[in-house]
């Protein structure tokens, strides 16, 4: 079974600071990773995608993750943290050789941007 | 074009009632998922569907149910509403099966029981 770990529920940093979100997996087979940002009483945004091609994947609002097979993990950084950053992000893994739409998820990290 | 669109957007019940929520895919996009979101359990799903029939579902009790209809649109169904049952459902669309890297999100349904 798949599982994802997102070590920190709450993580603080100073506006213009570095962001690192922590996300471990735990897969029997070659996964796609995502990451969602949700922002309070709405739904889940994409940041970003590995989809088994570059293992560095850029995505929107100047995030990006690094997919390390070796250590399971596909931590969340962004080199300058913004106001606008402040949310909760979620790690989700999915099988893409089972054919289903499943998406396991992360508990989730609430980010606060203190200015 | 349009996103996932869910509707109601918020819904107060009361113990013991049903409840349909709906699920507009985006355009051209042929499989719905749900998924429940809770602050004790996080985010966990319920079913998939695509052509009008459920391929997957979640560790949910029977009071769960969903279908989908010819146009990809889907309902999904709680009868016997329990407190617990507060939460906020998700609907997210993707163009085919096996596609996950497609699959966007929409708004959600806020469900409060009391």
């Amino acid at each position: 079974a798949q599982s994802v770990t997102q070590l920190g529920s709450h993580v603080s940093v100073s506006e213009g600071a570095l962001v690192l979100l922590r996300c471990n997996y735990s897969s029997s087979v070659p996964p796609y990773l995502f990451w969602y940002v949700q922002y309070p009483n709405q739904g889940l945004q994409l940041l970003l995608k590995y989809t088994s091609a570059a293992t560095l994947v850029k995505g929107i609002n100047g995030f990006e993750a690094e997919f390390k097979k070796s250590e399971t993990s596909f931590h969340l950084t962004k080199p300058s943290a913004h106001m606008s950053d402040a949310a909760e992000y979620f790690c989700a893994v999915s099988d893409p050789q089972g054919g289903s739409e499943k998406l396991v998820f992360g508990k989730g990290t609430k980010l606060t941007v203190n200015p | 074009k349009a996103g996932v669109t869910q509707t109601p957007r918020y819904l107060i019940k009361t113990r013991g009632q049903q409840v349909t929520l709906s699920c507009s895919p985006i355009s051209g996009h042929r499989s719905v998922s749900w998924y429940q979101q809770t602050p004790g359990q996080g985010l966990q799903f319920l079913f998939e569907y695509f052509s009008e029939t459920q391929r997957n579902k979640g560790n949910f009790p029977g009071r769960f149910s969903g279908r989908q209809f010819s146009n990809s649109r889907s309902e999904m169904n709680v009868s016997t509403l329990e407190l617990g049952d507060s939460a906020l459902y998700l609907c997210a669309s993707s163009r085919d099966r096996g596609h996950i890297e497609t699959q966007y999100f929409g708004p959600g349904t806020r469900l409060l029981v009391l």
